[in-house]
């Protein structure tokens, strides 16, 4: 039990698109959604928590404009980065909590901005 | 500010070699650390510790935790080259409900 799916595993884009993540957890209820972003030989940063229904909280530095997060449902938030650059190529991974200790993690996002 | 550091960052080992990992941890409200390995994807979770001096173990992995010292290290015996990873440590602050990772340790085996 307890997996957590992440669409798309890799991705493309140009510069000044729109691209949207979806984070699912496939076997629980997750009350609770976290984002995080791995540059290359970085640790994981998060970057946002979300509560389902409610509006996410951001860690310092991100951008609540730039990096849209909706967790409308028990089973899936979305991160969705806004007007893409280059700077944003990164490894996005999310997690979620069943409202105990333990973060499921997905296998994550590898987002290409041209 | 909430911080973890993991030492080294980098290590090659022969097989059959034992290893030592450190997390030394500075955060507010400390309610557990945690010790992932992470291959090509996202960490897959090895154990987490919340009191001091009781020994996780599993398998050739083992991990210890010194909450007066603000450390906890991972051992892993008799590496084999599947050992090699990424191995991150992270805290659970208490009350926010987030985890603050380490910079992580590169492990290379080699035959």
């Amino acid at each position: 039990g307890a997996v957590v799916s992440q669409h798309p595993s890799w991705v493309i884009c140009k510069s000044g698109t729109s691209v949207k993540i979806e984070c699912r957890s496939l076997d629980f209820q997750a009350t609770t959604m976290f984002w995080y972003r791995q540059f290359p030989k970085q640790s994981l940063m998060l970057m946002a928590t979300s509560n389902e229904g409610s509006k996410a909280t951001y860690e310092q530095g991100v951008e609540k404009d730039k990096f849209l997060i909706n967790h409308a449902s028990l089973t899936l938030s979305t991160l969705t980065v806004t007007s893409a650059h280059p700077e944003d190529s990164s490894f996005y991974i999310c997690s979620a909590s069943r409202g105990g200790d333990e973060q499921f993690f997905g296998p994550g996002t590898r987002l290409t901005v041209l | 500010e909430d911080k973890v550091v993991q030492s080294p960052l980098s290590l090659v080992v022969h097989e059959g070699d034992t290893v030592t990992l450190n997390c030394s941890y500075e955060v507010t409200n400390f309610r557990s650390l945690l010790w992932y390995k992470q291959e090509k994807k996202a960490p897959t979770f090895l154990f987490m510790l919340t009191s001091s001096g009781i020994e996780k173990k599993s398998g050739r992995l083992s991990s210890i935790l010194d909450k007066k010292e603000l450390f906890s290290i991972l051992n892993i015996t008799a590496t084999q080259t599947g050992d090699s990873a990424v191995y991150l440590c992270a805290v659970e602050v208490k009350g926010a409900q987030k985890l603050v990772f380490g910079q992580g340790t590169r492990l290379t085996i080699n035959p």
